[in-house]
């Protein structure tokens, strides 16, 4: 089955830094990688995501890659806030209707002022 | 994006008693729901895939009769922890699929999560 790894589990950077977590899969039939937004106590939320017939996807501050060749695709965060602080899970799956996401183990983002 | 409903947000109960949290779809129908688990710092895990209608698909290693699934309607699916344990507490999250438009343009939604403590 698929197997997502995740780089790193914690990042700290300063207020204005950018941050870039990366992660790689395993099962090539894997099409779609969603990234997770997680505050405490609470389910995590879509921030963005991209399927594999796109390199790389853009939302304001947040930019997603995909190197579907290696395996692996990485979010992108520019100018941190201290609101960006949260865990962030990357995600893999065959994106058809009824298969589950299998997550990575989470990178704990802290973005200080 | 879609909006998934979970419920109780927090449950406190005692050992031996039984536990049932709903998970429902407000603004659009999910034929497939997907309940995850998840530990202090650590990662969603998936325990099971209800399917509308149809008996649970459950994960290896997690008990099929411990973690009761029903997925009676297109919007709503429960969990029902049976004969809670200590060992049971932690942080239950459901999610839905939901169609963006078109074949394999599936989205995951969240539920905001039910954390279960036993005492």
């Amino acid at each position: 089955g698929e197997n997502v790894e995740q780089h790193p589990s914690t990042l700290s950077v300063q207020e204005g830094d950018s941050a870039v977590i990366k992660c790689t899969y395993s099962d090539s039939a894997s099409n779609y990688f969603p990234w997770y937004k997680q505050e405490l106590g609470k389910g995590p939320q879509l921030i963005i995501d991209i399927r594999s017939n796109v390199g790389e996807k853009k939302d304001q501050r947040i930019a997603v890659t995909l190197n579907k060749t290696a395996k692996h695709f990485s979010l992108h965060i520019t100018e941190t806030q201290p609101e960006d602080s949260a865990v962030y899970f990357c995600a893999a799956s065959t994106g058809q209707a009824g298969t589950a996401l299998i997550f990575g183990k989470g990178t704990t983002l802290s973005v200080s002022s | 994006g879609a909006v998934v409903s979970q419920h109780p947000s927090r449950v406190i109960c005692k050992s031996g008693t039984s536990v049932k949290i709903e998970c429902r779809s407000l603004d659009f129908q999910a034929t497939t729901m997907f309940w995850y688990r998840q530990f202090p710092k650590q990662s969603l895990m998936l325990m099971a895939t209800s399917n509308e209608g149809s008996k649970a698909t459950y994960e290896q290693g997690v008990e099929k009769d411990k973690f009761l699934i029903n997925h009676a309607s297109l919007t709503l699916s429960t969990l029902t922890v049976t004969s809670a344990h200590p060992e049971d507490s932690s942080f239950y999250i459901c999610s839905a699929s939901a169609s963006t438009g078109g074949a394999g343009r599936e989205k995951l939604f969240f539920g905001s999560g039910t954390q279960l403590s036993v005492l």
